[in-house]
């Protein structure tokens, strides 16, 4: 079954700087790969997904994500933090499996003024 | 579009309780989704409906747990006879019948179970 593990449970950027989240995966098929964001008290939102196709993708608010087949990986940048960036990021793999995704435990980010 | 709806929001309950949530997908979405999660974790899958039909369920999901979504529309998920390792948010989310989709998720109920 397909899975996903994202690497630091907590990131710190100042405002202004490079923004880069970890998520690997693993699956025996071509993978379906998702990022989420939460705010605090709030669902998940979509980002951005990787289907087929170009392996750079853009999603809202300024993210991308580039899937590396080789290195089995979808990491998450922003060339900028904002502050309104704070929040929980989650990356997610669909699981043909069950017919579900399958998240990582996340990771916080704190953007420091 | 109104969204995924979810209620109530929170919910406090004493241990022992029976409670009862509501999810409401998005009407074109045949597919509809329960996850858990707890402080500082990724959302946990709990079962997923396909039209009225319950097509998967996690062995988190207890015999404690149930869930119903009658004529494929709103969907109830009941906790019976609480306890306080039940306290969690709990996600819905609704799509269509295709992998590369994704979710949309409602707020979530926040249960306390004291």
């Amino acid at each position: 079954a397909q899975s996903v593990t994202q690497l630091g449970s907590h990131v710190s950027v100042s405002e202004g700087a490079l923004v880069l989240l970890r998520c690997n995966y693993s699956s025996s098929v071509p993978p379906y790969l998702f990022w989420y964001v939460q705010y605090p008290n709030q669902g998940l939102q979509l980002l951005l997904k990787y289907t087929t196709g170009a392996t750079l993708v853009k999603g809202i608010n300024g993210f991308e994500a580039e899937f590396k087949k080789s290195e089995t990986s979808f990491h998450l940048t922003k060339p900028s933090a904002h502050m309104s960036d704070a929040a929980e990021y989650f990356c997610a793999v669909y699981n043909n499996a069950g017919n579900m995704l399958t998240f990582g435990g996340g990771t916080r980010l704190m953007v420091k003024p | 579009d109104t969204g995924v709806s979810q209620n109530p929001r929170h919910k406090i309950t004493k241990r022992g309780q029976n409670v009862t949530f509501r999810c409401d997908p998005i009407s074109e979405h045949n597919r509809l989704y329960w996850y858990r999660q707890t402080l500082g974790q990724g959302p946990e899958f709990l079962t997923y409906f396909q039209n009225e039909a319950q097509l998967e369920k996690s062995r988190l999901l207890s015999d404690r747990f149930s869930a119903e979504r009658p004529k494929g529309s709103f969907s109830t998920l009941e906790i019976q006879r609480t306890e306080q390792g039940d306290s969690a948010m709990y996600l819905c989310a609704s799509s269509f019948n295709r992998p590369d989709y994704g979710y949309t998720f409602g707020s979530g109920t926040r249960l306390t179970v004291v």
